[in-house]
């Protein structure tokens, strides 16, 4: 079983929509999350972290976090064609004190205009 | 530097060929990660050095992978005899702070990467 899951999609919203990806992990002790955005033969580039239950907002971005579900997701707001992209989740697991990530295999979300 | 760079971008070996990657993170950066992507999957853990201590190699696939971080600030990754399925893009991150802090807040930043092609 994967650590981490996440739909690859591709996920395809139009101009101005809230597309919504989605994780879920295994280890239930995780303690940190992570939304990472990868544009095609680039490198990761982190966009947002969330250690406790419930949202973090920041700007058009939200992440949303249920340990008792071990889900967590992101939702972009008023999507831009330059939100294209794939979006990778990522886990802080219990027993990684240092610093190992487990990553999702990413989401792939197209914004038509 | 500005960033992490890594050399070189692009690396085509023959099967059986050795290959030497290499990181140059930020500097002053205590951390160094190396991660390896294959095609249409996420970044793939291989090792963790804290300064120049290599301090988890659970991730590297085969004992044909090797790491150094001999000062503590450029890394090198080296593969032996390389195979088909090293192919992959090989992503070096580094971080100010030891690991990650509790809360995540000590965050990698990722280099562009080096892809390799084994023929």
């Amino acid at each position: 079983q994967k650590e981490v899951e996440q739909n690859s999609g591709p996920l395809s919203v139009p101009e101005g929509a809230i597309a919504s990806l989605n994780c879920t992990y295994s280890d239930r002790g995780s303690q940190s999350f992570f939304w990472y955005r990868q544009y095609s033969g680039k490198s990761p580039e982190l966009i947002m972290f969330i250690y406790s239950n419930g949202d973090k907002e920041d700007g058009r971005f939200t992440a949303q976090l249920n340990k008792a579900s071990q889900y967590v997701s992101l939702l972009i707001r008023d999507s831009q064609p330059s939100d294209s992209a794939t979006y990778l989740c990522a886990v802080k697991g219990r027993g990684s004190t240092l610093g190992r990530l487990y990553f999702g295999r990413g989401t792939q979300l197209t914004v038509w205009p | 530097g500005a960033g992490v760079s890594q050399s070189p971008r692009y690396k085509v070996a023959k099967r059986g060929q050795d290959v030497a990657l290499r990181c140059d993170p930020i500097s002053g950066h205590v951390s160094l990660f190396w991660y390896q992507q294959a095609l249409g999957q996420g970044p793939e853990f291989l090792t963790y050095f804290q300064n120049e201590a290599q301090l988890d190699k659970s991730g590297l696939p085969s004992d044909r992978f090797f790491a150094e971080r001999p000062e503590g600030s450029v890394s090198t990754l080296k593969i032996q005899r390389t195979q088909q399925e090293d192919s992959a893009v090989y992503l070096c991150a580094s971080s100010p702070l030891p690991g990650l802090g509790p809360s995540g807040a000590n965050v990698l930043t990722f280099g562009a990467g080096s892809r390799l092609t084994v023929l």
